[in-house]
């Protein structure tokens, strides 16, 4: 059974850099997995921030991103503010009408 | 404005079946997309359940395809969630979506979520 994998958990200072990655526990990652990146802070609902790998959803400021790295799919947070913290998922398309969801990504901004 | 709003019984009991339903508004179901649900039990991470299209081909999770079953009524805006044999493991928030599935794959309009609870 693939299982999408996500770090657990990732700290960044205020103003700072981050990227969050999202692999596969069999195989690379590309563009055809159709990856796309969710923000969810506790007791809200998930927020779409990126799709097909790089695009950014309406509203979702340019400091997001998300691109192919190595052999993952990775959502890179540009000037991390505050509110930034939160609980970051992403997706991934198997093929075939199946589609995971990684186990999450922690984000602390302190 | 697309907008999703699930609805349903907050507590159920093992063994029985669950039934939800998500209300659709600012765009009919007819014109096309598939529709999902997603769920996250308490403290954890979010889990695809299963979509459908309106013309009524789904697509499930393998995890969960033996207990669940989604149905559209595209005449109400309507799409609904059965999982059959409940337990404790089933206690999450439910979520339903619109999922682009035929074309950038994700999720880009959310419900607010319904939490649900199996317990005796």
């Amino acid at each position: 059974q693939t299982v999408v994998t996500q770090e657990p958990s990732f700290s960044v200072s205020p103003g700072g850099t981050v990227t969050l990655t999202c692999g596969l526990t069999s195989g690379s990652v590309s563009t055809n997995y159709y990856p796309s990146w969710y923000q969810q802070t506790p007791g809200q609902t998930p927020r779409t921030l990126i799709y097909s790998t790089s695009s950014r959803s309406s509203g979702v400021p340019d400091r997001f991103s998300g691109s192919i790295l190595g052999n993952k799919a990775a959502l890179t947070i540009t000037g991390a503010q505050a509110d930034d913290e939160s609980d970051y998922y992403c997706l991934l398309y198997l093929g075939s009408g199946i589609s995971v969801f990684g186990g999450g990504t922690k984000l602390t901004v302190l | 404005q697309v907008q999703l709003q699930e609805s349903g019984p907050r507590l159920v009991r093992p063994s029985e079946t669950l039934s939800l339903t998500c209300d659709v508004s600012g765009f009919a179901i007819s014109f096309g997309f598939y529709w999902g649900w997603i769920r996250q039990p308490p403290g954890k991470g979010l889990e695809w359940i299963g979509s459908i299209h309106h013309s009524g081909k789904t697509y499930f999770n393998p995890s969960l395809k033996s207990r669940v079953t989604i149905s559209v009524d595209t005449s109400m805006d309507r799409f609904s969630l059965k999982v059959t044999s409940l337990t404790a493991a089933d206690t999450a928030v439910y979520y339903c979506a619109r999922h682009e599935l035929t074309g950038s794959k994700d999720f880009g309009y959310w419900g607010r979520g319904t939490l649900v609870t199996v317990s005796s």
